[in-house]
């Protein structure tokens, strides 16, 4: 199974400032149709989990810019700019490039 | 809007079986693939299953393998989990999640299975 390791683990940050999240892979997230399936959730606390970004730099429906996924192969990276209260919460990167879909640890976005 | 809406869940002992279902609205139903994950407490999210958006294959994580059945009813656009031979460390809140270009959109409001004796 894909092994998808997230750093930091815990990351306080000022409001108004920048975040980064790191997320490394165990393989390639290449599919053999040429995509990268890497995707970035966050969880609210006592909320279920949201699509941020998909395919690496796709940011879902209704995502604010804010929000930007880059990265390629096996060297993912969520940045977060300008953070805002709502922002609190776990942020976790997801594979989907092969079965089973395997997720990082999660990392807690405190303010 | 999407909504994904779940039942069942509840306590169970160890090696009893359960049913989840997650009824689904707001989208075309019969064209996206459902997933299952789950979150055991203290730890991280995991991804159980997937069925087609016809039924026709579904995938399996190994930790449920030849335990847990994923179906749907495109009729009542409608997925389930069937839990079978249930463990102690199957403890967890299951959600059922819409597939989406091969990532996953949206999540059920979560139900808790708690295996114990």
């Amino acid at each position: 199974d894909v092994v998808l390791t997230q750093t930091p683990l815990s990351s306080p940050v000022t409001l108004g400032q920048s975040a980064s999240i790191s997320c490394w892979s165990s393989q390639s997230l290449v599919h053999s149709d040429g995509n990268t399936y890497l995707s970035w959730l966050h969880q609210r606390p006592g909320q279920t989990p949201r699509l941020l970004i998909y395919k690496v730099s796709y940011r879902f429906s209704e995502v604010p810019d804010r929000f930007s996924g880059s990265g390629a192969g096996t060297d993912f990276t969520l940045k977060i700019s300008r953070v805002e209260p709502d922002d609190v919460g776990v942020y976790s990167c997801m594979q989907s490039a092969q079965f089973p879909y395997t997720f990082g640890q999660g990392t807690k976005l405190e303010i | 809007q999407v909504q994904l809406v779940q039942s069942g869940g509840g306590v169970v002992q160890p090696g009893r079986s359960l049913r989840l279902s997650c009824a689904a609205s707001g989208f075309n139903f019969s064209v996206y693939g459902m997933h299952w994950v789950r979150r055991a407490p203290g730890k991280g999210l995991e991804w159980l299953t997937v069925i087609s958006y016809d039924g026709s294959y579904m995938f399996y994580a190994d930790s449920v393998k030849g335990r847990f059945t994923v179906s749907r009813d495109n009729s009542k656009n409608t997925v389930y989990l069937q839990l079978d031979g249930l463990r102690v460390g199957d403890t967890a809140v299951y959600y059922c999640v819409k597939g989406y270009s091969r990532s996953i959109d949206f999540w059920g409001q979560g139900t808790l299975v708690t295996v114990s004796s």
